[in-house]
């Protein structure tokens, strides 16, 4: 069966900081991968999402960017990090349909 | 803007009462329809999908869409307290691979 792992579960990190989020997916192939974001009280908001390794389409221009080195793998990123960033974080594949554990991250 | 519009609630209905959430979409395009059950502080389980107009039963479960009116809702029967989340609407469809997410309706099933 097909199942997805996202890490960390939760994170704080200071303003100004990077950050380094990972998803992998297991018991597939050449999956879509996307990136949600949830703000506190607020629907999901794509992010991100890749069709294929290297192949990335943002949906949001922000201070965010993501990357797919392998198949199965999708990384979200960011350079330095702003108090907006702060949300809740979900990795999913198959046109969204299936969702990791999300991480919760709070920037202070 | 293609939108999936929610009520926010609290929907409270007692134990063993059908429970009925609706939403409503925008894009005429969007083809298939998600339901989501979201419990705080956990990411999204998708509950089932329907994308032909009508009912879809699974379980407790039934999804009821009208591409006409651009109406889909999501029945709950015998609600449990277990139920209690908040639910979430999605469309897919209409150019790309990817859904829009409603806000979100909360659920309350009371004892």
């Amino acid at each position: 069966s097909q199942t997805i792992h996202q890490w960390p579960a939760t994170l704080v990190q200071p303003v100004g900081s990077p950050l380094s989020l990972e998803c992998t997916v297991e018991g597939t192939s050449n999956p879509n991968l996307y990136w949600y974001r949830q703000a506190a009280g607020r629907g999901l908001q794509l992010l991100f999402y890749s069709v294929g390794i290297g192949q990335i389409s943002s949906e949001v221009p922000q201070n965010l960017s993501a990357s797919r080195p392998q198949d199965r793998q999708f990384i979200l990123s960011s350079k330095k990090l702003l108090l907006s960033d702060s949300g809740f974080y979900l990795c999913a594949w198959s046109e969204g349909a299936f969702f990791g554990q999300g991480t919760r991250l709070t920037v202070v | 803007q293609k939108e999936v519009e929610q009520n926010s609630g609290p929907l409270s209905v007692p134990e063993g009462a059908i429970a009925s959430l609706n939403c409503t979409y925008s894009d005429r395009g969007s083809q298939s329809f998600f339901w989501y059950r979201q419990y705080s502080g956990k990411s999204p389980e998708l509950i089932m999908f329907i994308y032909s107009n009508g009912d879809k039963e699974d379980g407790r479960f039934t999804a009821q869409l009208n591409k006409a009116s651009q109406y889909v809702s999501l029945l709950i029967r015998d609600s449990q307290p277990s139920d209690s989340a908040t639910y979430l609407c999605a469309s897919s469809g209409g150019g790309g691979n990817k859904l829009t997410f409603g806000t979100g309706t909360q659920l309350k099933v009371e004892l």
